[in-house]
């Protein structure tokens, strides 16, 4: 498939915890980006990690990414009851002009 | 910030019927994109579109969806006859510089057809 695959599928942590979500594909990418939706609603975005870079950070999220295993990580740190959400990683793939979004990881953060 | 805005937020059609979503992108943003949600399952693509024309399109998107940009501020899909299996959300985007730039989502137009 050219999606990704969010693993896992559902999270459930208590506030303050670290959540890491993962997300595998198949292709050559252009780049990676995570989103998040709160109640099926909109999507916002929260990193885009470009093919050549490895990680990047963006307050208390940290993204990598291993071209090599074809993977990327998304970790929330100090989580609270608002980063209760769906996260979506969705890869720009090298042969592609639209951005192609896997099935989502649903992130519960109980306070 | 500047944010996309879509019209309406629900709408309920009958089968057969045709219905137009409407979307405000963001005013210096120059590629826009129609993608679609059916409850509970992934974010699919239907269609970008660039200067004034379609950049590429899913399978999904067949001969009863057409985009368009009537002015400079709007743009729209336009299911021609509904069938039950077109109820979803339907989410409007827009980026800056297209491919390598994020894409800006408005909140959806949910759409129930019966």
């Amino acid at each position: 498939s050219q999606q990704g695959e969010e693993d896992p599928q559902a999270l459930s942590i208590q506030e303050g915890e670290n959540a890491t979500m993962n997300c595998s594909y198949k292709t050559s990418i252009n780049n990676l980006q995570w989103y998040r939706q709160n109640s099926g609603i909109c999507l916002v975005h929260l990193i885009l990690i470009r093919s050549n870079e490895r990680e990047k950070h963006s307050g208390r999220l940290r993204v990598t990414l291993d071209t090599s295993k074809k993977s990327s990580s998304l970790l929330i740190t100090a989580s609270r009851a608002a980063d209760t959400a769906s996260y979506f990683c969705a890869l720009e793939l090298s042969n592609d002009y639209k951005l192609s979004f896997g099935a989502g990881t649903t992130v519960t953060v109980r306070a | 910030e500047p944010e996309v805005t879509q019209t309406p937020s629900h709408q309920v059609t009958q089968m057969g019927q045709e219905v137009i979503l409407r979307c405000v992108p963001i005013s210096n943003h120059l590629y826009f994109y129609w993608y679609r949600q059916i409850l509970g399952q992934k974010v699919e693509f239907l269609v970008s579109f660039y200067n004034n024309e379609i950049s590429e399109k899913s399978e999904i998107f067949d001969d009863q969806f057409s985009v368009e940009r009537p002015d400079g501020s709007n743009f729209t899909l336009k299911i021609r006859s509904t069938k039950l299996e077109d109820s979803a959300m339907y989410f409007c985007a827009s980026s800056d510089r297209g491919l390598g730039s994020p894409l800006h989502f408005g909140n959806g137009t949910r759409l129930t057809v019966t």
